[in-house]
């Protein structure tokens, strides 16, 4: 079955430091990925996708992610944090569904520290 | 560019009453529309995905007659929660999937918080 998984939690990094907040999806071909961004009270906010084509992609805030087929990830990297950063992030999946239905992971809530 | 707005933004109301939420493409034409719900510091779970013109399809164990879905234009969802009780009290986010060009993005609403006494 088709799933997303994020296996971390909650992350807290420092101001300044890097970032990498891990995504895994399990399907049998590639699928199309997103990363979003969700403040507290607040929708969803698209930071970059995945459909084909170069696998570094680059988003917005300063965000990229990266498509590694062989480990079936799509990991989301930024080289310094802000603090306006600290927000949920939701890894997303469309397999290809008529539809275009999304799958999420649990989400990453990302502290930061001063 | 794709702006998804949904109002109201909070509501309150009684249990036994309805309630409606709308869900609107600002900028494009959505020719299919999502619901979903999202409990306290939980993932998004869809409800039921919506087509212009079309019934909607809604995801298994969610009640179609309590979660009734109207998707009367291409720029136009709305989600009316009936006869609501605490256990409906969630976050409902709606998003929407552009006709052509961001065929495969859902743009997302900034939510519609329902808290039900």
């Amino acid at each position: 079955a088709q799933s997303v998984t994020q296996p971390d939690i909650h992350i807290t990094v420092s101001e300044g430091a890097s970032l990498e907040l891990r995504c895994n999806y399990s399907y049998g071909a590639t699928p199309y990925l997103f990363w979003y961004v969700q403040s507290p009270g607040q929708g969803l906010q698209l930071l970059l996708k995945y459909f084909s084509g170069d696998t570094l992609v680059q988003g917005i805030k300063g965000f990229e992610a990266e498509f590694k087929r062989s480990q079936s990830s799509f990991n989301l990297r930024k080289p310094s944090v802000h603090w306006s950063d600290a927000a949920e992030y939701f890894c997303g999946m469309n397999y290809g569904g008529s539809q275009g239905n999304l799958i999420f992971g649990k989400g990453t809530k990302l502290s930061v520290k001063p | 560019g794709a702006v998804v707005s949904q109002h109201p933004s909070r509501v309150i109301c009684k249990s036994g009453t309805s309630v409606k939420i709308e869900c609107r493409s600002l900028d494009f034409q959505a020719t299919t529309m999502f619901w979903y719900r999202q409990f306290p510091k939980q993932s998004l779970m869809l409800m039921a995905t919506s087509n212009e013109g079309s019934k909607a399809t809604y995801e298994q164990g969610v009640e179609k007659d309590k979660f009734l879905i109207n998707h009367a234009s291409l720029t136009l969802s709305t989600l009316t929660v009936t006869s609501a009780h605490p256990e409906d009290s969630s976050f409902y986010i709606c998003s929407a999937r552009a006709l052509a060009g961001r065929a495969d993005t859902q743009y997302f609403g900034p939510g519609t918080r329902l808290t039900v006494l």
